[in-house]
């Protein structure tokens, strides 16, 4: 099941600088759209959602972009910090339930 | 800030038996939610529960899995006969309410090992 995808396993960007996480889907029936934040031995953490009627939703140094007519979406955080290094989900929510579909995950490593 | 809280951390258990995994969702939330996470593979969605039924389940929450919201606080997600395959990280999460806040929020996990 590929309906989420992230294509990047991994991540690596210099502190301060802009960290861009991708994520792609198949399913034209997903009008929800989140990210998730995960460390080692915790549970995954919200950091910013966007609906489909939407293209962009900012919040702090958080801004999610939406691309419908790509099925694309990216996680930008600017600046980037020390502590923003942890494994980021996307997560996608069809009109029809409630069910979250998952991305893989892509590796964020922040260097200092 | 109230956070979803979930018992025990980590579970060891022999084949065949049962476990029961609890968690404790946010307080005013009313949707409530289980996924698990096998080692090196995605995030899946077993079930969710709205006013004390089933409102959704995946392929993998078979006959095997059941969902109880046993008083008012606790949800809890049974597997009666546990597999090898079985072995995961099993998250309970919570939202608020399903139009207009769709955000669920996720317990630390327990990590379920079967022997």
């Amino acid at each position: 099941d590929q309906q989420v995808k992230q294509n990047s396993p991994s991540l690596s960007v210099q502190e301060g600088r802009i960290s861009i996480l991708n994520c792609d889907y198949t399913n034209s029936m997903f009008d929800y759209f989140l990210w998730y934040k995960k460390y080692p031995a915790e549970g995954p953490t919200f950091l910013i959602s966007i609906s489909s009627i939407k293209d962009k939703n900012e919040d702090g140094r958080f801004t999610v972009f939406l691309n419908k007519s790509a099925k694309h979406l990216s996680l930008h955080i600017v600046p980037s910090q020390p502590g923003d290094s942890a494994v980021y989900f996307c997560a996608a929510m069809g009109n029809a339930g409630n069910m979250l579909t998952f991305g893989g995950g892509t590796r964020l490593m922040v260097k200092p | 800030e109230p956070e979803v809280t979930q018992t025990p951390s980590h579970q060891v258990t022999q084949m065949g038996q049962e476990v029961i995994l609890r968690c404790v969702p946010i307080s005013n939330h009313l949707y409530f939610y289980w996924y698990r996470q096998i080692l090196g593979q995605k995030v899946e969605f077993l079930v969710s529960f709205y006013n004390n039924e089933i409102s959704e389940k995946s392929e993998i929450f078979d006959d095997q899995f059941s969902v109880e919201r046993p008083d008012g606080s606790n949800f809890t997600l049974k597997i009666r006969s546990t597999k090898l395959e079985d072995s995961a990280m099993y998250f309970c999460a919570s939202s608020e309410k399903l139009a207009g806040a769709y955000e669920q929020f996720f317990g630390p996990g327990t990590r379920l090992t079967v022997l």
